[in-house]
């Protein structure tokens, strides 16, 4: 497809259960990024893949969220014993050159909720 | 600390008059500007952005206003049309450093008919 591709695009899950959020980039991007957000905030960095370099993880709340990226295209973002302040939308955005001023391009996003 | 802010939750504007959304940061190494509108259940949608060398960007009804010294910027929508009306996303990212987009808590425009 053209654009940016997330499923589910929504999931309803008991709290303690693990999920797994899908994200298929836009073609020939080389930068995948993860955000949320939580009902009436912004958005929230969780995690930054360029290209071969170690991913920028700084913005994952715990150890129970991890993400990774297979052959620099499709992404998972894992989120383990899920609690109920992990409700929200999860978007991924992908961008086709980051560090020449190439702007983020979003899915429509994974609602989730926690139950 | 939030180092990109939308000091306004909500604006409300007229069809057909100018719309002025404002966003302020606070890290001077921030040297690309970005702006996206949301509609609800979408995700955030691309509309204008502006580099640091430059202190306005145009396109169509939208001019970004970059003034670096203040560490502000602003979004302009001229005339405003009722399809406007979305959830507007200020972002900021340090290019040269490799750094992710960084994104205000958005302001909320209702273009009024």
């Amino acid at each position: 497809g053209a654009g940016v591709s997330q499923s589910p695009s929504n999931k309803v899950t008991e709290k303690g259960k693990d999920v797994e959020l899908r994200c298929d980039p836009i073609s020939g991007h080389t930068a995948l990024y993860w955000y949320r957000q939580s009902l009436g905030q912004g958005l929230e960095f969780l995690i930054y893949f360029q290209g071969n370099s170690a991913p920028d993880k700084s913005g994952l709340p715990s150890d129970r969220f991890s993400a990774e990226r297979t052959g620099g295209s499709v992404s998972t973002l894992t989120i383990q014993r899920t609690q109920q302040e992990d409700s929200a939308v999860y978007l991924c955005a992908s961008s086709l050159d980051p560090l020449n001023n190439s702007p983020l391009h979003f899915g429509n996003g994974t609602r989730l909720t926690v139950t | 600390d939030q180092q990109v802010k939308q000091n306004s939750p909500s604006l409300s504007v007229q069809e057909g008059r100018i719309s002025i959304l404002n966003c302020d940061y606070t890290n001077s190494m921030f040297d690309y500007f970005l702006w996206y509108k949301k509609y609800p259940a979408e995700g955030p949608t691309f509309l204008i952005s502006i580099s640091s060398i430059k202190d306005k960007n145009e396109d169509g009804r939208f001019t970004v206003f970059l003034n670096k010294s203040a560490k502000h910027l602003s979004l302009h929508i001229v005339p405003s049309q009722p399809g406007d009306s979305a959830v507007y996303f200020c972002a900021a990212s340090a290019q040269n450093y490799g750094q992710n987009f960084v994104f205000g808590p958005g302001t909320r425009l209702s273009v009024l008919p």
